[in-house]
């Protein structure tokens, strides 16, 4: 039964191109996330959702726009997509916001632009 | 804001053998989470653990939040503790209210 889940799991696509990935969590947490993963394995925090109120962004480039239908859903779009947005990308969540509460992440969405 | 370092950087390990991951963190924090990343790129999280120590099978994590380090201990490792482990602590300071990662650390668990 998993806890927080996103799709795709891979994505290969064009530089240019428009693409979306899905996560949701079944745990009844307030607060989702979007991480960033580059190659170097560092990772970094794009968005944060309380109860679909957007509370952290972080300075990413417009191209990117998260949407949050409800609180157990967060999705993110990418519009025009460039080689530097290849990375691994995890959806997460937790009890509360703020970093209240341990965080769950989901298996990650590997994106290839070529 | 508040910075994370963790050390070693990397780590090879024998089957069986005993090892000890420091997170050390520049300011007071309210929590502290360990987390596993394994090598198929799941990331779990292993502990959340503000002070004290918590153990779970072989691993156990100790936070000494006066002192301000955490450290994680794995006991008799097998390979599939092989992977990147990650400290993370909240950084509440202002509007900017996030977790601050560590750099992880790279362990190796041969056979």
């Amino acid at each position: 039964d998993t806890a927080v889940s996103q799709t795709p799991k891979y994505l290969v696509t064009q530089m240019g191109n428009d693409k979306s990935i899905k996560c949701e969590q079944n745990l009844g947490h307030d607060t989702m996330y979007w991480y960033k993963q580059d190659s170097k394995k560092f990772l970094k925090i794009m968005f944060s959702y309380n109860n679909k109120e957007l509370i952290i962004n972080e300075t990413v480039p417009n191209r990117f726009s998260p949407k949050s239908p409800d609180k157990a859903h967060l999705n993110l779009h990418i519009n025009s997509l460039e080689l530097g947005d290849s990375a691994v990308y995890f959806c997460a969540s937790s009890p509360g916001p703020f970093n209240t509460g341990e965080l769950f992440f989901g298996e990650g969405s590997r994106l290839t632009v070529l | 804001g508040i910075q994370v370092e963790q050390s070693p950087p990397d780590l090879i390990l024998q089957e069986g053998a005993n090892s000890t991951l420091r997170c050390n963190f520049s300011d007071s924090v309210n929590n502290l989470q360990w987390f596993h990343q394994n090598p198929w790129g799941q990331l779990i999280n292993l502990f959340y653990i503000p002070s004290g120590t918590k153990q779970n099978g072989r691993l156990s994590a100790t936070t000494v939040a006066t002192e301000r380090y955490s450290l994680l201990y794995i006991s008799s490792s097998q390979t599939t503790d092989s992977g990147v482990y990650f400290c993370a602590v909240p950084n509440n300071a202002g509007n900017n209210r996030k977790l601050i990662w560590g750099l992880g650390t790279s362990l190796a668990v041969n056979p």
